[in-house]
């Protein structure tokens, strides 16, 4: 399978342990975006990458949360001091660019649930 | 600010019968609008995008969409539906004046598809 990959795709962690989530983009992709979905709801954006660098924040990403995209492959989004606010789907999506641009459509992975008790 | 909604929370069809799940949204330029199906245990899955053309906009399984915009809606339709078109369907916008990638969800709106 060459989609979107995520791990875990279950976590359940106490309230103020630290979690941390994988994405594999797919490869050729060289966007990499992270939602936050909770039940009743959308997709809310959290961030973006373009290759490494980290071009854009939701003011959602609150100083607990950091993501990182180290090799401008896989990215990691990391949790601190986890609330039961917190408790939501975590999406990965990724898009190319090239012809595709900046109105290419997002693919997105199977997402990582979180339950934080 | 932009924003995307979905009035009807759920949707109820019977097989065969044509389907509409309404969306209407608001930016302030120009807008990218795509809609996606996300089924249980499944990641969203690209259907169709309207960035520029026709206004009709044709898409996977048989879906089809049309941009007006002076009613600045973006309504997904199928000619006849399927039991397995029964999913999630979300509507989502970017304005092309804006600078970020971020895409705008609406909340959703659940089709339910009666044999």
């Amino acid at each position: 399978d060459t989609g979107v990959s995520q791990d875990p795709r279950h976590k359940i962690t106490k309230r103020g342990q630290n979690v941390t989530f994988r994405c594999d983009p797919i490869s050729e992709h060289n966007r990499l975006y992270w939602y936050r979905q909770t039940l009743g709801q959308g997709p809310e954006f959290l961030t973006y990458f373009q290759n490494e660098a980290q071009l854009e924040k939701s003011r959602l990403l609150s100083d607990r949360f950091s993501a990182e995209r180290p090799k401008g492959s896989f990215s990691t989004l990391e949790i601190q001091r986890t609330e039961q606010g917190d408790s939501a789907m975590y999406l990965c999506a990724s898009s190319p660019t090239g012809t595709g641009g900046m109105d290419g459509e997002q693919y997105f992975g199977p997402g990582t649930r979180l339950t934080v008790t | 600010a932009q924003s995307v909604a979905q009035p009807e929370d759920q949707v109820n069809v019977a097989e065969g019968n044509p389907l509409t799940v309404k969306c209407t949204y608001s930016v302030s330029g120009n807008p990218y609008l795509f809609w996606y199906v996300q089924y249980p245990n499944r990641g969203l899955q690209f259907l169709l995008k309207y960035i520029t053309g026709d206004n009709l906009v044709k898409g996977s399984y048989g879906f089809e969409a049309e941009f007006n915009k002076s009613q600045t809606s973006f309504h997904l339709k199928k000619p006849s539906a399927l039991v397995s078109d029964s999913a999630l369907y979300f509507c989502a916008v970017r304005d092309m004046a804006q600078a970020g990638t971020a895409l705008i969800f609406g909340k959703g709106t659940t089709l339910s598809v009666s044999s």
